[in-house]
């Protein structure tokens, strides 16, 4: 059971434009839902996170949209650039008692210039 | 400051043999996690230590595969009698402390042929 579903496989964009990843999850114990953004050969590195109370937060051109009720939450990039070429991950956690992150599969996103 | 160091980057061996690979978490952080990540899959959560024990070793597929932290900081993944479906990328991940923020290293590539 995929605890943490998230869409689309592959996303291309044309620079300048939105990129919009979204994710599923089923736990309702989650209380931490982080996105990681990982470039070939690299390892993944933390690229923006929510709490489930806020319903959104904005970093630069990134933006988490969450909704509880509806236990989705996405990744929204203004403005896309080449340079945003990579895979992003969501994942989700209960922050404490169990101590690991769990992943979606990912989001091979693909900026043309 | 230094960031997770992993070792060795890439391995090859053959079925059956005995790996190790090895992770320097950043300093001071208490929390270390292994995942596996397959070839165009998402992070398969592995182990977590906190300190030298390991209260989750729920993701670890095989009593082949094992794991041990040593001075609350250097861990050892050991894959014995490596099988071909073994071949992943192994990363390690830290943090200050429990399940937020975890900062990840380059990955070990393993190969078994």
């Amino acid at each position: 059971q995929q605890q943490v579903k998230q869409s689309p496989q592959s996303l291309i964009v044309q620079k300048g434009g939105i990129s919009i990843i979204n994710c599923a999850y089923e736990n309702t114990a989650f209380d931490y839902f982080p996105w990681y953004q990982q470039f070939p050969g690299k390892g993944p590195a933390l690229l923006i996170a929510i709490r489930p109370d806020v319903s959104e937060k904005k970093e630069g051109r990134f933006t988490i949209s969450f909704n509880k009720s509806a236990k989705q939450f996405s990744l929204h990039i203004m403005d896309s650039q080449p340079g945003d070429s990579a895979t992003y991950f969501c994942a989700a956690s209960i922050g404490g008692s169990q101590g690991n992150l769990i992943f979606g599969k990912g989001t091979k996103l693909s900026v043309k210039p | 400051g230094a960031g997770v160091s992993q070792s060795p980057s890439n391995k090859v061996t053959e079925k059956g043999k005995d790996v190790e690979l090895r992770c320097d978490p950043i300093s001071g952080h208490t929390a270390l996690y292994w995942y596996r990540q397959s070839l165009g899959q998402g992070l398969e959560f592995l182990i977590y230590f906190q300190g030298n024990s390991a209260p989750d070793k729920s993701g670890l597929p095989s009593d082949r595969f094992s794991a041990e932290r040593t001075g609350g900081s250097v861990s050892t993944l050991t894959i014995q009698r490596t099988q071909q479906e073994d071949s992943a990328v192994y990363l390690c991940a830290s943090s200050p402390d429990r399940a937020e923020t975890q900062y990840f290293g380059p990955g070990t590539r393993l190969l078994v042929l």
